[in-house]
């Protein structure tokens, strides 16, 4: 059981550059998340989905876009990369129970 | 709105001693509040949780309970080993929000030496 998978480990993006952090679950649960981590300040909800074809804003989705086609996968795109959003990105998934974890990407932008 | 506020780190303990990480919270209502573990180069992991006032969480000798009357809950483990080095997270999830929109607190770096 793989549970949480998150790809790249590690990326190191150029000013204006875009990417999509990858990530999926095997546990069949219906919520997922994207929350980033930085140095001091807790974790930090981008977006979240409640089911496929569903998402919604967190607390700090400005220059993020998600999407939810399926149970399994819930990318995270970053169109125009910009130095703020270096960071550690975390996906995470639950089914009414507390919140599985991926184990982290570590982004740069530079 | 709702916030957690825990002590500041880095812990540094030596093995076999007490360790208590402070966490206040401010929220409406009564959230369940949550402790995570982050060990390095990995996700946050469950370590305990508790739902309502007065509960105690506990878990791999890791122990909280649920203070409303000071809006606390602290955590402690009265004889830490060095794989308890690690990042520790309280958080809080409000009364009436989903499973997984959690307020973070900052953590506390937990260094425990040989």
């Amino acid at each position: 059981n793989a549970g949480v998978t998150q790809t790249p480990k590690f990326r190191i993006l150029k000013i204006g550059q875009s990417m999509t952090l990858q990530c999926t679950q095997d546990m069949n649960h219906n919520y997922m998340y994207w929350y980033r981590q930085d140095p001091g300040m807790g974790l930090k909800l981008i977006y979240y989905s409640v089911g496929a074809g569903i998402t919604d804003k967190g607390e700090v989705p400005n220059g993020y876009n998600v999407s939810r086609s399926t149970t399994e996968d819930f990318p995270l795109r970053l169109e125009l990369a910009a130095p703020s959003q270096t960071s550690v990105y975390f996906c995470a998934s639950s089914l009414n129970s507390p919140l599985h974890f991926g184990n982290g990407t570590r982004l740069t932008v530079t | 709105g709702d916030s957690v506020t825990q002590m500041e780190g880095p812990v540094t303990l030596s093995e076999e001693a007490f360790l208590t990480i402070n966490c206040t919270y401010t929220a409406t209502g009564y959230p369940s509040l949550f402790w995570y573990v982050q060990y390095p180069g990995e996700g946050l992991q469950l370590l305990l949780k508790a739902t309502k006032a007065d509960d105690k969480g506990s878990n791999k000798g890791f122990e909280a309970t649920y203070r409303k009357e000071t809006t606390s809950f602290h955590l402690e483990k009265g004889s830490v080993q060095v794989s308890d080095s690690a990042v520790y997270f309280c958080a809080l999830m409000p009364l009436t929000d989903s499973w997984g929109k959690l307020q973070f607190g900052a953590g506390t770096q937990v260094v425990v030496t040989p």
